[in-house]
């Protein structure tokens, strides 16, 4: 089936500009994630959601960052005010569900990661 | 808090050859998952291989495989026959076990190595 696909696959925008950046997950992946991969910081993460929830936004940078996920599928991550430094990559993930896995112990689906939106703020 | 160090930030193999690429971490916890990503110039991150941690048994892929070792907290990823299709950026990454049913944790990534496959 399809991966995880992201739009647009690249963005130019003024300083203090608002952008949005879609990411659409692995049909029926319930888990959505927000990483970012600059030269600077390497990869960090941003935000997880479980369904339309977010129970770890701890990595959001600042308040002029916010991400929503509605019907359980697409999530937009928002940055308003864009200021240089938030240039980068901008990877979304998805994966299936957490569960047990054959010798009864709890695992974890493997995160699956789309191509990225590369924004440039000048 | 975790931490994945990779010590190299660039290899080069010749085609066929075999190439070890190195991971460290850091962790107070036990329950927890390894990966290695790899990310061509495409920008795609690719899984290549992934370890849980409560598993003795190293991890293999066809052409890659891992060496965990867990007292030591090390993951290495080996490239046998490397092929010019492996030139790419490979990150190490490291997964906490969920908190609970229903939940999913963050990936903790290295700073990446990048490895270039000559002819």
């Amino acid at each position: 089936g399809a991966g995880v696909s992201q739009s647009p696959s690249n963005k130019v925008t003024e300083k203090g500009k608002d952008v949005e950046l879609r990411c659409d997950p692995i049909s029926g992946h319930t888990a959505l994630y927000w990483y970012r991969q600059s030269l600077g910081q390497g990869l960090e993460f941003l935000i997880y959601f479980q369904g339309n929830s977010a129970p770890d936004k701890s990595g959001l940078p600042s308040d002029r960052f916010s991400a929503e996920r509605t019907g359980g599928s697409v999530s937009t991550l928002t940055i308003q005010r864009t200021q240089q430094e938030d240039s980068a990559v901008y990877l979304c993930a998805s994966s299936l569900r957490t569960g047990k896995g054959l010798a009864g112990v709890s695992s974890t689906d493997t995160q699956y990661f789309g191509p990225g939106t590369r924004l440039t703020v000048l | 808090a975790q931490t994945v160090t990779q010590s190299q930030p660039e290899m080069s193999v010749q085609e066929a050859e075999t190439v070890t690429l190195s991971c460290t971490y850091d962790t107070s916890e036990n329950n927890y998952y390894l990966f290695w990503y790899k990310q061509p110039p495409s920008r795609q991150m690719i899984l290549v291989i992934r370890q849980e941690a409560y598993k003795q048994q190293n991890a293999t892929e066809n052409r890659f495989s891992v060496n965990f070792q867990k007292a030591a907290k090390s993951f290495s990823l080996k490239i046998s026959d490397s092929q010019l299709g492996d030139t790419a950026m490979y990150f190490c990454a490291f997964m906490k076990h969920p908190p609970r049913a229903g939940t999913a944790s963050k990936l903790t990534f290295g700073t990446g190595t990048r490895l270039q496959v000559t002819l």
